[in-house]
């Protein structure tokens, strides 16, 4: 199967520090991966698109310079989202499509994120 | 834009029954659907999917329909089971490169009772 790892599973943090997310395909290369984010009881909301070695695409409302992605190999992606505030509190999941081919992009666990 | 919707927060059912999971979009160049069942503080586990070319997809206990026409997806599953019970995600995507990049309906919550 295709495995996608996040970590942490949750994280909590001091509002104004900053705090990284990592996600790793184990098992196959995934030269796109995809952040998205989860507030309670809501759907999850695209927020970008990593591409391996280059610049990450970002949805519309999604602040670039808070939230930092770099794709620096075919297996891991990180998001840090920088100085952090209450607002920024969620739960961030990403996602990962096998390079070369097919339709289905792999899920992490999630990463709870809450800034105090 | 809620450009996918799921119109029903929560769907309750007897075991052995069936569940349908409604799914309505708007977009006319998503051409690829997805199913997924996600439990809190998860991340979603894909269930079934189905390309616009076809009509309808099964894969054991759960086939999905779609109608192009309408714009409308369900899911059914058959029969339905208490490790069911979870909140059910459908996501829209347009082919090509742009695979992976999903578009989510806001969720619909199957408890399945014993």
């Amino acid at each position: 199967g295709a495995v996608v790892s996040q970590h942490p599973s949750w994280v909590i943090c001091k509002s104004g520090t900053s705090v990284k997310i990592e996600c790793r395909s184990l098992d196959f290369q995934a030269t796109t991966m995809f952040w998205y984010r989860q507030f309670p009881k809501q759907s999850l909301m695209l927020m970008a698109t990593s591409n391996e070695g280059s610049k990450a695409t970002y949805e519309q409302g999604v602040e670039k310079d808070k939230f930092l992605i770099n794709h620096a190999s075919l297996t891991l992606s990180t998001l840090t989202v920088t100085s952090a505030h209450p607002e920024d509190s969620s739960f961030y999941i990403c996602s990962a499509r096998r390079t070369g081919g097919g339709t289905e992009a792999f899920f992490g666990q999630g990463t709870r994120l809450t800034v105090v | 834009d809620q450009q996918v919707k799921q119109n029903s927060p929560s769907l309750s059912v007897q075991e052995g029954r069936i569940s349908i999971l409604n799914c309505d979009y708007t977009n006319s160049m998503f051409d690829y659907f997805l199913w997924y069942k996600k439990y809190p503080a998860e991340g979603p586990t894909f269930l079934i999917s189905i390309s616009s070319i076809k009509d309808k997809n099964e894969d054991g206990r759960f086939t999905v329909f779609l109608n192009k026409s309408a714009k409308h997806l369900s899911l059914h599953i058959v029969p339905s089971q208490p490790g069911d019970s979870a909140v059910y995600f459908c996501a829209a995507t347009v082919g090509g490169t742009s695979y992976g990049k999903l578009t989510f309906g806001q969720g619909t919550i199957l408890t399945v009772h014993p």
